[in-house]
């Protein structure tokens, strides 16, 4: 059982446009919900993160926007550029180690 | 300096071997992780160890045994290696114990079973 559903697998976006990248959890003790960036023969690192207190965290041109009722956040990286392309994980956890969604591979064309 | 390294990076291999991989983190942590990313980057966890105790063990075939000499280290060994096992292994580590903030991962070994 898939306990954060990731979407779209995949994504292509033109340069300076909007990436989006969605994810929703059913375990409500969830209370940290991080993305995670990973580029071809790496590891995943943290990109940006939030907690349910609040609805949307930015940093730079990474944006997490949280709905708490709807059990759903997203990524938004605004002006996307072509050092953007990887891969995006969001994640989640409660009491319980991380678990992430499958993963959407970004490839931002110029 | 690396925060989280492992060691081989690349590791080819017969079906029916045992091999192990090492893991080392200097960020003075006290939680570390084994993932399995596969071919599809599914990332999944297999282990976790906090102080050097086993507290998470996923449904993991019992041909993979986790080690951790101390706070630093977590290595797993793997016996009679399949063809399904080829996939990359991340170590990972995190501070206070299963609730801590950001998992540090290591750059993956890549085990192929040939």
């Amino acid at each position: 059982q898939q306990q954060v559903k990731q979407s779209p697998q995949s994504l292509i976006v033109q340069k300076g446009g909007i990436s989006i990248i969605n994810c929703a959890y059913e375990n409500t003790a969830f209370d940290y919900f991080p993305w995670y960036q990973q580029f071809p023969g790496k590891g995943p690192a943290l990109l940006i993160a939030i907690r349910p207190d609040v609805s949307e965290k930015k940093e730079g041109r990474f944006t997490i926007s949280f709905n708490k009722s709807a059990k759903q956040f997203s990524l938004h990286i605004m002006d996307s550029q072509p050092g953007d392309s990887a891969t995006y994980f969001c994640a989640a956890r409660g009491n319980t180690p991380l678990v992430f969604g499958k993963g959407t591979r970004l490839s931002v064309i110029a | 300096d690396t925060a989280v390294s492992q060691t081989p990076k690349y590791l080819v291999t017969q079906m029916g071997n045992d091999k192990s991989i090492k893991c080392e983190q200097n960020l003075g942590h006290d939680t570390m992780y084994w993932y399995k990313q596969d071919s599809k980057k599914f990332l999944k966890i297999m282990f976790s160890y906090n102080n050097k105790e086993l507290i998470i063990n996923e449904t993991v075939p019992n041909r993979f045994s986790p080690k951790s000499p101390d706070k630093a280290h977590l290595n797993l060994h793997i016996n009679s290696l399949e063809l399904g096992d080829s996939a990359v292994y991340f170590c990972a580590s995190s501070l206070r114990g299963l609730s801590g903030n950001t998992i540090y991962f290591g750059e993956g070994s890549w085990l192929t079973v040939v």
